[in-house]
Order: C-alpha cells, then sequence, then structure tokens
C-alpha cells in the first residue's frame, strides 16, 4: 500500500473551509484515497474515497491532483463537531480489505 | 437504529482472565473487522472475517480469536489477559465487494489491573 503523510495538526476558524492534505507520491494506478475521521472517544467515521476524479458528497469535497500524488480533503464550512483526527488512507479495493491507519491530522476548529 | 454495536462499552478486569466483547451489525454486511487503539492512539487492525475467510494480523497474539456465530456478529475472545492488552477495541463492518467503506462501532475501553 502507498504510504500517506499528512501534517500533524491544523487549525481552522469556525463557519471557514478547512483544507486538510495529503500526500501519497508512491499511489499506484488501481488505489484509492479513502478518507476517515475520528472524533475524540468514538469510532472512526467514513468521509469520503476517490480514484482519479473530485467527488464530493454532503460531509466533504475530496481534490485528487492529476497525478494522483497528492489530495486535499475539503470541510466547506467547518463546524466545532468537525474537530477530529482526519486519517487519509490509500488503498487498492481488490486486496485485503483491512484498513491501514496512520497518524492523522488533528484538526481543531475554534470559535 | 445503531449500526455497529459493541458491549460492554467499559470493561475493566485483572490479568490472567478471559473476556469477550461483543459486536454485532444490523446493516447487512457480510465483513467484520477488529482494530486495537493503544494509548498512543494509533489504529491497528486485528482481524477481518466474513463466512469464507478469516485475516489475522500477524503481530495478534493467539491469545486473542475471534468468534463469529453468524453473518451480523463477531465477538472478540481474549484469554490471559496482560496489562499490555489495555486499550480501546473498535469492531467495524463493511460489504466484501468493497471492503473499505467501513462502519465502526463505538469501541470498548478494555483496562487490565
Amino acid at each position: 500500500d502507498a504510504k500517506t503523510t499528512q501534517p500533524p495538526s491544523m487549525d481552522c476558524a469556525e463557519g471557514r473551509a478547512a483544507n486538510l492534505p495529503c500526500n501519497h507520491s508512491t499511489i499506484s494506478g488501481n488505489e484509492y484515497v479513502y478518507w476517515y475521521r475520528q472524533i475524540h472517544s468514538q469510532g472512526p467515521q467514513y468521509i469520503i474515497h476517490g480514484l482519479k476524479n473530485n467527488e464530493t458528497n454532503e460531509m466533504a469535497s475530496l481534490i485528487i491532483t492529476e497525478d494522483r500524488k497528492s489530495s486535499t480533503l475539503i470541510l466547506p464550512h467547518a463546524t466545532l463537531r468537525d474537530t477530529a483526527v482526519y486519517y487519509c488512507i490509500v488503498r487498492s479495493s481488490g486486496s485485503a480489505r483491512q484498513l491501514t491507519f496512520g497518524s492523522g491530522t488533528q484538526l481543531t476548529v475554534l470559535p | 437504529d445503531t449500526a455497529v454495536s459493541q458491549t460492554p462499552k467499559y470493561l475493566v478486569t485483572q490479568m490472567g482472565n478471559d473476556k469477550s466483547i461483543k459486536c454485532e451489525q444490523n446493516l447487512g454486511h457480510d465483513t467484520m473487522y477488529w482494530y486495537k487503539q493503544d494509548s498512543k492512539k494509533f489504529l491497528k487492525i486485528m482481524f477481518s472475517y466474513n463466512n469464507k475467510e478469516l485475516i489475522i494480523n500477524e503481530t495478534v497474539p493467539n491469545r486473542f480469536s475471534p468468534k463469529s456465530p453468524d453473518k451480523a456478529h463477531l465477538n472478540l475472545h481474549i484469554n490471559s489477559l496482560e496489562l499490555g492488552d489495555s486499550a480501546v477495541y473498535f469492531c467495524a463492518s463493511s460489504h466484501h465487494g468493497t471492503g473499505l467503506e467501513q462502519y465502526f462501532g463505538p469501541g470498548t475501553r478494555l483496562t487490565v489491573t
């Protein structure tokens, strides 16, 4: 699996967009980019995933660069409840289905 | 309404005891998982299981064993508990075909004294 690199922490003002970067320079053609988050004392929560194209759902948008070596998760209007650790995971769907979590980015949304 | 549930939420026990953590999902998924999150907050896969295949992380001691009475349940049995087993254990489930959009339970905090 491709390794991912994320900043350990970020702050964002409430109501502003939170842009969380992830580098995955060794990603291969059949590997997807997945984002999960873990709010304190809760189980991880799936956010979004993508392969090549940008994706958007009710929670967030995922922007993947054309060379697929990096991506950005965008929370368009961050709220205090979005404070969490965000994990970027790269994995091929055809392999063993375990998720490998790194250390993630601690996002703190400030009032 | 709870998609993935675990019991108990908290478990305090002494070294050497045997304990079980239960997990149930009502999403109709066919694959279930157990993860361990240690005190440093690293989340590591322990097992993934469906009715055809058990995949065990090679770092998991054989004191840990998953048992699945049916597709909706995957329980975790732990024998001869050790201090280092203290952690939060998360159950998750997914469809076999995708596997990576997983739904997690609320976790069980195990404390071994």
